[in-house]
């Protein structure tokens, strides 16, 4: 069974980096069918996504935080990861890693999400 | 800013059945598949439907996907206290080249 499991700070300063990492387990982060992507719920907001990588290292990010966002994948640790720059108190959130299917473009599995708070 | 548009709010009476709408455009539900999500808060979202209509293993046959053109839906029959939660319709946008989610509809049984 595929999980997926999201780790790192919780707590960012502003101006500064928010680092991410997801750890994929009971299955290849390798497969040809699927991207690995990052989704985020501020509080008492919606889902928004982030982006996306393939095993390949091939990326798609949305265009509003494009600027400022980089996501990197490392096939030997079967991990994928976020970095987001510049950070402000708007990007405080729940962050979640999932499978993204490259076809059909569903996400299944979702991690359980991990609360990164941006304050001083 | 989402470009998939949902009612903020649905409800029904137990057994009763509900409907959520998802309306969006040619560059999103016009020309890609739709999947919805179940988010109760505190938990992961879980997918309920992908490709429009398709019910991934687990999930009830009381709940059900459509679309035409550009716009989607999901029922869900037989209301039952449990699915009271946030649900989300999402599809891959080619003018964004991203993938967008719907505004969120809450559902109160």
């Amino acid at each position: 069974q595929l999980q997926l499991q999201e780790s790192g700070p919780g707590l960012v300063k502003p101006s500064e980096t928010l680092s991410l990492t997801c750890t994929v387990s009971g299955g290849s982060i390798s497969s040809s069918s699927y991207y690995w992507g990052w989704i985020r719920q501020p509080p008492g907001k919606g889902l928004e996504w982030i982006g996306s990588i393939y095993y390949s290292g091939s990326t798609y990010y949305n265009p509003s935080l494009k600027s400022r966002v980089t996501i990197s994948v490392d096939t030997s640790k079967n991990q994928f990861s976020l970095k987001l720059s510049s950070v402000t108190a708007a990007d405080t959130a729940v962050y979640y890693c999932a499978r993204h299917h490259r076809h059909d473009n569903w996400n299944d599995p979702w991690g359980q999400g991990t609360l990164v708070t941006v304050s001083s | 800013q989402s470009v998939l548009t949902q009612p903020p709010s649905a409800s029904g009476t137990p057994g009763r059945r509900v409907t959520i709408s998802c309306s969006g455009s040619s560059s999103n539900l016009g020309s890609n598949t739709v999947s919805w999500y179940q988010h109760l808060p505190g938990t992961a979202p879980k997918l309920l439907i992908y490709a429009n209509n398709l019910r991934p293993s687990g999930v009830p046959d009381r709940i059900s996907g459509s679309k035409s053109g550009t716009s989607a839906s999901l029922a869900i029959s037989g209301l039952q206290s449990e699915d009271e939660a946030d649900y989300y319709c999402g599809a891959w946008d080619d003018s964004l080249k991203g993938y967008v989610f719907g505004t969120g509809t809450t559902v109160t049984v």
